[in-house]
């Protein structure tokens, strides 16, 4: 399954748009791609899905490139409880969950 | 919708005996359940697959017959950690999928797991 980089870490301020960036050169066909969101001491939480172009949800944006290298996810204006890690993944349609691998993930740190 | 629980929540025992932790799916039904692992300052690592009705899979380096697995139903899975040793202290985090569409996990809110 395609491997997944992203940055280790990132700061940003409250109020402004943050955007995580994940490369993922080796995706399939069938490959999705999601975001997670983890608090210290909790499960990872589901953000949002694609597969091209872009989606959007109440929470954050997510866009990705015609050619799926790669995917851009978008929080608007972020505040301090955005502090938390975010994870990229991709997943494969029907696949199994060896397929849904966890990677460093972004930690992203909101300063007031 | 997609609600998972586990329970408990946190749990403190003695070297050696053996901890059980349940993971539900509250509102939708899961053929498959996940179970994972992480360490302080780590990313989540998949120990083991749980299918409903029949064995589970693990991952290479996870011994089976440490971490039991346990899928009854379509909603509930257990993991219980046998003679469990101060290094088996750590986070648990269970996930579920949903039935079909697209691959798309629920977690848990993990249980945190301290060996005295």
């Amino acid at each position: 399954l395609a491997k997944t980089t992203q940055p280790i870490s990132m700061d940003s301020y409250e109020g402004q748009e943050v955007n995580i960036t994940c490369s993922h050169n080796n995706i399939a066909t069938n490959d999705y791609i999601t975001w997670y969101q983890q608090f210290p001491s909790q499960g990872p939480r589901f953000i949002i899905q694609g597969y091209k172009t872009k989606v959007t949800n109440e929470v954050a944006s997510l866009f990705i490139p015609a050619d799926r290298k790669s995917s851009t996810l978008s929080l608007p204006r972020v505040s301090l409880s955005d502090t938390a890690v975010y994870y990229c993944l991709v997943v494969r349609r029907g696949g199994s969950a060896r397929q849904l691998t966890f990677g460093s993930g972004t930690q992203l740190t909101v300063l007031p | 919708g997609a609600v998972v629980s586990q329970h408990p929540s946190r749990v403190i025992c003695k070297s050696g005996t053996s901890v059980k932790i349940e993971c539900r799916s509250l509102d939708f039904q899961a053929t498959t359940m996940f179970w994972y692992r992480q360490f302080p300052k780590q990313s989540l690592m998949l120990m083991a697959t749980s299918n409903e009705g029949s064995k589970a899979t693990y991952e290479q380096g996870v011994e089976k017959d440490k971490f039991l697995i346990n899928h009854a139903s379509l909603t509930l899975s257990t993991l219980t950690v046998t003679s469990a040793h101060p290094e088996d202290s750590s986070f648990y985090i269970c996930s579920a999928r949903a039935l079909g569409g697209v691959e798309t996990q629920y977690f848990g809110p993990g249980t945190r797991l301290l060996v005295l």
